[in-house]
């Protein structure tokens, strides 16, 4: 597609419930990264993946946070047994390659409110 | 770990002003990266920088690549209201391929 792709845009939830949020990266992009922002906040790193395979989770805040991409493309981010701590802005990034050298490329983000 | 620390936090200015904000870390970066955030949005990419000493311009903004490599500087000349927002570096961890944020500096135009 033309640039990163997220949905929902919005998502409430309540307590305790699972979530999952999507991302479509840009055509031909082999890397894609999950970031979360709380309000007023900066970006914190969550994971990504090169290719399929996530070698770093280490951002990942809880094992209630995974995270899975198929075919080198659509990612989906899950939260399980929802809190109210897990209300933010979930922003997924895309690049050409991994590594530096090349842009990351962000959705415009799922704001996630527990409830 | 690695972090980035942008200064200011925040910058009020008049319209027509130049801004300047600068990035920095305790390690060495290879990439630097300047992104604009308005609210409700994704971040956007400015510029990108990937060599030492480098300056290069889009418009109205210019950054520079710390001969360091351990700084960043994005300046704004003649300042307009639609450069309000939140501006963050960004630069992937040194043997990965993380991207990591700054701190963000939130800047105000008035009119």
């Amino acid at each position: 597609g033309a640039g990163v792709s997220q949905s929902p845009s919005n998502k409430v939830t309540e307590k305790g419930k699972d979530v999952e949020l999507r991302c479509d990266p840009i055509s031909g992009h082999t890397a894609l990264y999950w970031y979360r922002q709380r309000l007023g906040q900066g970006l914190e790193f969550l994971i990504y993946f090169q290719g399929n395979s996530a070698p770093d989770k280490s951002g990942l805040p809880s094992d209630r946070f995974s995270a899975e991409r198929t075919g080198e493309s659509v990612s989906t981010l899950t939260i399980q047994r929802t809190q109210q701590e897990d209300s933010a802005v979930y922003l997924c990034a895309s690049s050409l390659v991994y590594g530096g050298g090349t842009e990351a490329f962000f959705g415009q983000g799922t704001r996630l409110t527990v409830v | 770990g690695q972090q980035l620390n942008q200064s200011p936090q925040s910058m009020f200015i008049q319209e027509g002003e130049d801004v300047s904000m600068n990035c920095t870390s305790s390690s060495i970066f290879n990439t630097w990266l300047w992104y604009k955030q308005d609210p409700g949005e994704g971040p956007v990419l400015l510029i990108a920088l990937y060599k030492a000493g480098e300056l290069t311009s889009n418009g109205r903004l210019t950054a520079q690549f710390g001969i360091t490599r351990k700084d960043s500087f994005l300046n704004i000349s003649a300042s307009i209201p639609s450069d309000v927002g939140i501006y963050f570096c960004a630069g992937p961890v040194t043997g990965t391929y993380k991207y990591i944020f700054g701190t963000g500096t939130r800047l105000k135009v008035l009119a």
